[in-house]
């Protein structure tokens, strides 16, 4: 079946410090990668929607200067908390959408990123 | 815009009970609509997915779930829980136009007891 890697599977870093996330599809390719946010027992949030080779299209309320995401092939999207801080201590978890697939398929998710601000 | 629904926050059942896990669903045209399942601290697993044919539909684990359009439904169910069930399940609706986005519930925490 598809799998989406994603790493690191975990992250403790200093504040201020920027902390880069890596989501790659393994055995597919994938146009468009989401990212997600998710709070402890809390529904996934969608940050942004990833498609490759193209500006990321972000949510209302989601810094774009702050989460930095680049697709920079049809395997691979980033996403970058630029000078991190407590309250960007999260679950982030991305997911992808294989190529010529639309709503009606569903997306393969990677296991998270569990990312810690000291 | 599509929205999803799950009104229980958490259901206990016993071991070797049944179980049903409800999801209602908006959306202005033929939903696509899927269930996953979230073990802690881990990625989502899809359970299974409907969009279009036979309104009962089979996923792996066991789990079915039924579409009922007059109630805007898909209402998850397993005849016969297993102590490892015990998860977070989302339901989703995923939309066939604007980026192909997809729109989680809010989750159901299932507990199993023995």
């Amino acid at each position: 079946g598809a799998v989406v890697s994603q790493h690191p599977s975990r992250v403790i870093c200093k504040s201020g410090t920027s902390v880069k996330i890596e989501c790659r599809s393994l055995d597919f390719q994938a146009t468009t990668m989401f990212w997600y946010r998710q709070f402890p027992k809390q529904s996934l949030m969608l940050m942004a929607t990833s498609n490759e080779g193209s500006k990321a299209t972000y949510e209302q309320g989601v810094e774009k200067d702050k989460f930095l995401i680049n697709h920079a092939s049809l395997t691979l999207s980033t996403l970058t908390v630029t000078s991190a801080h407590p309250e960007d201590s999260s679950f982030y978890i991305c997911s992808a959408r294989e190529v010529g697939t639309g709503g009606n398929q569903p997306q393969h998710f990677g296991d998270g990123t569990r990312l810690s601000i000291l | 815009a599509q929205s999803v629904t799950q009104p229980d926050i958490h259901i206990t059942v016993s071991e070797g009970a049944s179980l049903e896990l409800r999801c209602n669903y908006s959306y202005g045209a033929t939903p696509y609509l899927f269930w996953y399942v979230q073990s802690p601290g881990q990625g989502l697993q899809l359970l299974l997915k409907y969009f279009s044919g036979d309104t009962l539909v089979q996923g792996i684990k066991g789990f079915e779930a039924e579409f009922k359009r007059s109630q805007s439904s898909f209402n998850l169910r397993k005849p016969s829980v297993h102590w490892s069930d015990a998860a977070e399940y989302f339901c989703a609706v995923g939309a066939n136009t604007g980026g192909f986005k997809t729109i989680f519930g809010a989750g159901t925490r299932l507990f199993v007891k023995a």
